[in-house]
């Protein structure tokens, strides 16, 4: 079975541009989540989607959105980009909504803000 | 607000000195907790999952424990391979993963 994959691997981009990233969940798979890493914060949770509909948002800004589509799939969006939004951007799905149910990564969507 | 607390932030073990990590946790009513191991440049890999107090699970070289304060993670005679960043997360009543800052683990021969 396929594993969680994201497009694109790696981005440059330059401050007060904008970005979308786009994430497919394993198949069946109808959770998908979305976490920012950083080396100084280390792992944040951006927001959680089910059956096309945000269930949960992290402590980020509105320049953060998300949505899903009708096949699970998912993409994120930052608007005007900042230096401080340089990360690994990881897509993680899940069998069903909930942070209690295990959560499977894809390999992210490293940002450079330049 | 959740908390996730790894210790130490950096291990260095010969291949087959055994070990351990610690992860301390505060949370709002825990629905789980979650292992998982990090190489560099790639996402995250689920190793565990823990629910409650006492449970333990276990796969190859590594044991999972829990608590009701913080949960462990043994290495049993290590390799290189298992050479990585382990995090550890919760999920609390709010329903997201809070993750602790990892720690890495270097194996040498």
């Amino acid at each position: 079975k396929a594993g969680v994959t994201q497009t694109p691997r790696y981005l440059i981009k330059t401050r007060g541009q904008q970005v979308t990233l786009s994430c497919s969940p394993i198949s069946g798979h109808r959770s998908v989540s979305w976490y920012q890493q950083t080396p100084g914060q280390g792992l944040q949770f951006l927001f959680e989607y089910f059956s096309e509909t945000q269930r949960n948002k992290g402590n980020f800004p509105g320049r953060f959105s998300g949505r899903q589509f009708s096949n699970s799939r998912s993409e994120m969006n930052v608007s005007t980009l900042e230096l401080g939004d340089s990360a690994l951007y990881l897509c993680a799905s899940s069998l069903a909504p909930g942070a209690e149910h295990e959560q499977y990564f894809g390999p992210g969507t490293r940002l450079t803000v330049t | 607000e959740d908390q996730v607390t790894q210790s130490p932030e950096a291990l260095r073990l010969q291949e087959g000195e055994s070990s351990s990590l610690n992860c301390s946790y505060t949370v709002s009513g825990l629905r789980g907790l979650f292992w998982y191991r990090q190489d560099p440049g790639k996402g995250p890999e689920f190793l565990f999952t823990l629910y409650s107090a006492g449970e333990e699970k276990e796969k190859e070289r590594l044991k999972a424990t829990l608590t009701k304060k913080e949960s462990f993670l043994h290495i049993t005679a290590p390799k290189p391979e298992d050479s990585a960043t382990y995090l550890c997360a919760v999920a609390g009543t709010a329903s997201k993963l809070t993750f602790g800052t990892g720690t890495r683990l270097q194996v040498t021969l």
